[in-house]
């Protein structure tokens, strides 16, 4: 398997803009998580899925975020319009039962 | 509620030293535990993890913990620091039965010559 693969690896684009990052889990994994990475509050959890529903989105910062995950094999997370303080690393995590989390590469997000 | 506290944001070790990183954790429920490294510009990577049975669990890379419910710790050492450990290293607990995990703030490592 290869892994989580997330799309794209860098975005750049200008604040009030529409923001869409992609993550495909490992397949077999029924658990989807999104995390946020910054500096200053190090790693968040946005939101997360289990059997493609979420199950707990209190980590969403506002309104302006938004994730989906229409099957086992593909999530989204949108940001719009997006602000400059949205600039981050999002990482897509997937696992199975309670076991360990695998992360993918990460999106690298500035939001000019 | 599950929490998770990383002593030291920054450690600088020699290189052939032994490498401890702490981390104590607070739970409800017995804790599921895990190490993980990131590299730069990589995402994060297993070290090693504890949820049942042996307290000692040894990860990739050499690294080992030691989960100690008495004192709601779960320490990651390496007997001998390589260059290739310079990385960040981050402490989390499962806080529900889905893998949910609540992450540490994160230790950096250096490895010096």
């Amino acid at each position: 398997d290869a892994g989580v693969i997330q799309s794209p690896r860098h975005e750049v684009t200008e604040m009030g803009q529409e923001v869409t990052l992609r993550c495909k889990p490992i397949s077999g994994h029924n658990s989807l998580f999104w995390y946020r990475q910054t500096m200053m509050r190090g790693l968040e959890l946005l939101i997360y899925f289990n059997n493609n529903v979420p199950i707990d989105d209190s980590g969403m910062p506002e309104d302006r975020f938004s994730a989906k995950m229409p099957n086992a094999s593909f999530s989204t997370l949108k940001i719009q319009p997006s602000e400059p303080r949205d600039s981050a690393v999002y990482f897509c995590a997937s696992g199975y039962l309670n076991t360990e989390a695998f992360f993918g590469q990460g999106t690298r997000l500035t939001v000019v | 509620a599950q929490s998770v506290t990383q002593l030291g944001s920054h450690v600088s070790v020699s290189e052939g030293a032994l490498v401890l990183l702490r981390c104590n954790y607070s739970s409800s429920v017995p804790p599921y535990l895990f190490w993980y490294v990131q590299y730069p510009n990589q995402g994060l990577q297993l070290l090693l993890k504890y949820t049942t049975g042996a307290t000692l669990v040894k990860g990739i890379n050499g690294f080992e913990a030691e989960f100690k419910k008495s004192e709601t710790s779960f320490h990651l050492t390496k007997p001998s620091a390589h260059m290739s450990d310079a990385a960040e290293y981050f402490c989390a607990v499962a806080t529900d039965s889905w893998g949910k995990l609540q992450f540490g703030a994160g230790t950096q490592v250096v490895v010096t010559p």
